[in-house]
C-alpha cells in the first residue's frame, strides 16, 4: 500500500513569490493535515480537512490556505512568501474520525530568499 | 492550554543500552492520546507508540515502551538495546479531542554511539 507523497521534494522561492505544495493521501484515508516544522522546531498544526471541508486551522496568517480536492489529495498554497516560511511542510493522512491516527509524508522543503 | 513538553534537547546513549527520552504534557481534557514519532535525518515522521489516556497499562512495540505516568502527566519513551540506526529526532506529540490536530513537543535529538 502507497503511503501519503507529497511533491515537490524541495523548492526555492523569493520573498513576495507564491507557492503551491501538494499531497496526496494513503489510499482510503478522507483526511488530510498540514504541518510546517521551521528549522530546529517542532511542528506546528497548519490546516486539517476533512471530506473536502476545512475543518480547522492553526495559528497562522490568512495568506497560508488550501484545499482539499473530491479524490482527497490536497494543496497547501502561501502566498506573499516571507523568509521565515522556510520549513519543512509535512503532510499526513488518516481515515475520518480516526484523526489520532496520522500517517506522514516525507515533507517538502521550502527555501525563502 | 494544551501542551506538551520536551526538556532534553539531546541525549547521547551506547549501542546496546537502553534510553529514556522524558515528556510531559497538560491538558484538561480527560480523553486524550500520547505519540511519540522519530524524524530520521530526511524528515520523515514515523509513528513509533501510542497511548491512550484511558489505557491502564503501558504501550509496548517492540524496543519501544511508553512509561506513561497519568497523575504525572508524563510519556516517557523507553527505547531499549540501542542500535545506531536509532540517532533521530524524537518527537512527543499529543492528540486532544477537539480541533483534529496533534500538538507536538520540541523535540530531543539521540544520538547513538558505537
Amino acid at each position: 500500500e502507497a503511503g501519503v507523497t507529497q511533491s515537490p521534494t524541495h523548492l526555492i522561492k523569493t520573498r513576495g513569490q507564491q507557492v503551491t505544495l501538494r499531497c496526496s493521501p494513503i489510499s482510503g484515508h478522507t483526511s488530510v493535515y498540514w504541518y510546517q516544522q521551521a528549522l530546529g522546531l517542532g511542528l506546528q498544526f497548519l490546516l486539517w480537512y476533512d471530506e473536502g471541508e476545512e475543518r480547522n486551522r492553526g495559528n497562522f496568517p490568512p495568506r497560508f490556505s488550501g484545499r482539499q480536492f473530491p479524490n482527497y489529495s490536497s494543496e497547501l498554497n502561501v502566498n506573499a512568501l516571507e523568509l521565515e516560511d522556510s520549513a519543512l511542510y509535512l503532510c499526513a493522512s488518516s481515515l475520518t474520525g480516526v484523526h489520532y491516527e496520522q500517517y506522514f509524508g516525507p515533507g517538502t522543503r521550502l527555501t525563502v530568499t | 492550554a494544551q501542551k506538551i513538553t520536551q526538556t532534553q534537547p539531546g541525549m547521547f546513549v551506547q549501542e546496546k543500552e537502553a534510553v529514556t527520552l522524558d515528556c510531559t504534557y497538560d491538558t484538561s481534557d480527560q480523553s486524550y492520546g500520547l505519540f511519540w514519532y522519530k524524524q530520521p535525518s530526511s524528515g520523515e515522521m514515523i509513528f513509533l507508540i501510542y497511548q491512550g489516556s484511558y489505557d491502564e497499562q503501558n504501550a509496548t512495540e517492540g524496543r519501544y515502551s511508553l512509561n506513561f505516568q497519568k497523575a504525572r502527566k508524563s510519556a516517557n519513551l523507553v527505547i531499549s538495546a540501542s542500535q545506531l540506526g536509532d540517532s533521530a529526532m524524537y518527537f512527543c506529540a499529543m492528540w486532544y479531542n477537539q480541533g483534529g490536530k496533534l500538538i507536538f513537543g520540541q523535540g530531543t535529538e539521540l544520538s547513538v554511539k558505537p
